[in-house]
């Protein structure tokens, strides 16, 4: 069954401490995307990356980073320096840039506090 | 900077009232246009987008949008709304930003049916 997993569901750590979310994608797409969303938002870009061992930056990089050693694994780091990082974050992929359908995971809630 | 509005953050209709959702953009050059939902328990999901052609586009389970270049909008449209039809709606304009296109999302619709 072909789709895109993130985990945990939920996530609780304490500020100052780095956090990775995982975001696994078994569809063969060249692209990912990792997105936050904050209640009364649009989905704001974070990074993302049409290739493997190559990503931009988005919208809101700061506090982020991101790796993609492998086509099916976008994981995204919450650093400490990340000023807000409670929030709800939604990885996606598509088979190529923006122009295509992004196929969405379930997401995680991750709470600092 | 570019910018998507969805004007309504809530809508409640009863089941068979008619559905309009308000999309409107700013960015002038081309656009790609999408409309988004997600389903209570469930992934957002591609409903319908526009990339060039007919500006009336169909999606899935009767929705339709219809692009107005000169109005910048791309307003989600059903004519007799479902119970199921409950659901969150997004919509996203591929637009350019610096050298590179990204999608830029609206803030969403809670669509509310009453049964």
């Amino acid at each position: 069954d072909g789709g895109i997993t993130q985990s945990p569901k939920y996530l609780f750590r304490k500020e100052g401490q780095n956090v990775t979310l995982s975001c696994e994608q078994n569809l063969n797409h060249d692209a990912m995307y990792w997105y936050r969303q904050d209640p009364g938002q649009g989905l704001r870009l974070i990074y993302y990356s049409q290739i493997v061992n190559d990503f931009q930056k988005g919208d809101i990089a700061e506090g982020y980073s991101v790796s993609r050693e492998k086509k099916e694994s976008f994981p995204l780091t919450v650093t400490s320096a990340q000023k807000n990082p409670t929030a709800f974050y939604l990885c996606a992929s598509s088979t190529g840039g923006f122009l295509y359908e992004q196929y969405f995971g379930p997401g995680t809630r991750l709470t600092v506090t | 900077a570019q910018s998507v509005s969805q004007h309504n953050h809530h809508v409640i209709l009863s089941e068979a009232a008619s559905l309009e959702l308000g999309c409107n953009y700013s960015y002038g050059g081309t656009v790609n246009l999408f409309w988004y939902v997600q389903y209570p328990g469930q992934h957002l999901q591609l409903l319908l987008k526009y990339f060039s052609g007919d500006p009336l586009v169909k999606g899935i389970k009767g929705f339709e949008a219809e692009f107005i270049k000169s109005k910048f909008s791309f307003n989600l449209r059903k004519p007799s709304v479902q119970w199921s039809d409950t659901a969150e709606y997004f919509c996203a304009v591929n637009a350019r930003r610096d050298s590179n296109y990204q999608l830029i999302w609206g803030a969403g619709t809670k669509l509310i049916i009453k049964p």
